[in-house]
């Protein structure tokens, strides 16, 4: 069964500053890779998705994120945060064949960015 | 295009009671998933329904259904409400294409609280 990882509970950033979400995913093919954004008692908004091709995509907001399948890897960066970044964020996988629509999704991070 | 609804907003039901959530998925859309997000499991996937026909389902007892109609909206029902079914619900909906295009997209979700 896939699985995915966010190692980073909690992570703090200065307004400005660069940033890197971590996302490490078990799965025996290539999978249909998603970073999703929550603010607090909100829905998910999806930020950039990754099925195949470039390795390198990019979403809404200025964020990217780079798939690394020697790595597992899907890590989520942005150049420079921005207040407003504060949310939640969530890396998710969706497997193929008979899983429809089954997101199997990391325990999330959590963003705090100070000014 | 209108994004994903969901009524209500927010519940509080007693133990014993039984609930009834309601999803809109995005015009056109025809693959609804449903998820429940706590605290301390986080997200995680209940069934996804395409066509009226259930394709998946994930670990939740059998208290917890749903069904699709044919405009593609979409319910969820719990029955024998528990404290423990207190959670966010969230229904997503996503245009399912061979060859890519899998993306979901949620609404802002139903915060049931359960006395």
């Amino acid at each position: 069964a896939q699985s995915v990882t966010q190692p980073d509970i909690h992570i703090t950033v200065s307004e400005g500053a660069s940033l890197e979400l971590r996302c490490n995913y078990s799965y025996g093919a290539t999978p249909y890779l998603f970073w999703y954004v929550q603010s607090p008692g909100q829905g998910l908004q999806l930020l950039l998705k990754y099925f195949s091709g470039d390795t390198l995509v990019q979403g809404i907001k200025g964020f990217e994120a780079e798939f690394k399948r020697s790595q597992s890897s899907f890590n989520l960066r942005k150049p420079s945060v921005h207040w407003s970044d504060a949310a939640e964020y969530f890396c998710a996988v969706l497997a193929g064949g008979t899983s429809y629509g089954k997101l199997t999704f990391g325990q999330g991070t959590i963003l705090t960015v100070h000014p | 295009k209108a994004g994903v609804t969901q009524t209500p907003r927010y519940l509080i039901k007693t133990r014993g009671q039984q609930v009834t959530l309601s999803c809109s998925p995005i015009s056109g859309h025809r693959s609804v998933s449903w998820y429940q997000q706590t605290p301390g499991q986080g997200l995680q996937f209940l069934f996804e329904y395409f066509s009226e026909t259930q394709r998946n389902k994930g670990n939740f007892p059998g208290r917890f259904s749903g069904r699709q109609f044919s405009n593609s909206r979409s319910e969820m029902n719990v029955s024998t409400l528990e404290l423990g079914d207190s959670a966010l619900y969230l229904c997503a909906s996503s245009l399912p294409q061979k060859g890519g295009s899998y993306e979901q997209y949620f609404g802002p979700g139903t915060r049931l609280t359960v006395t």
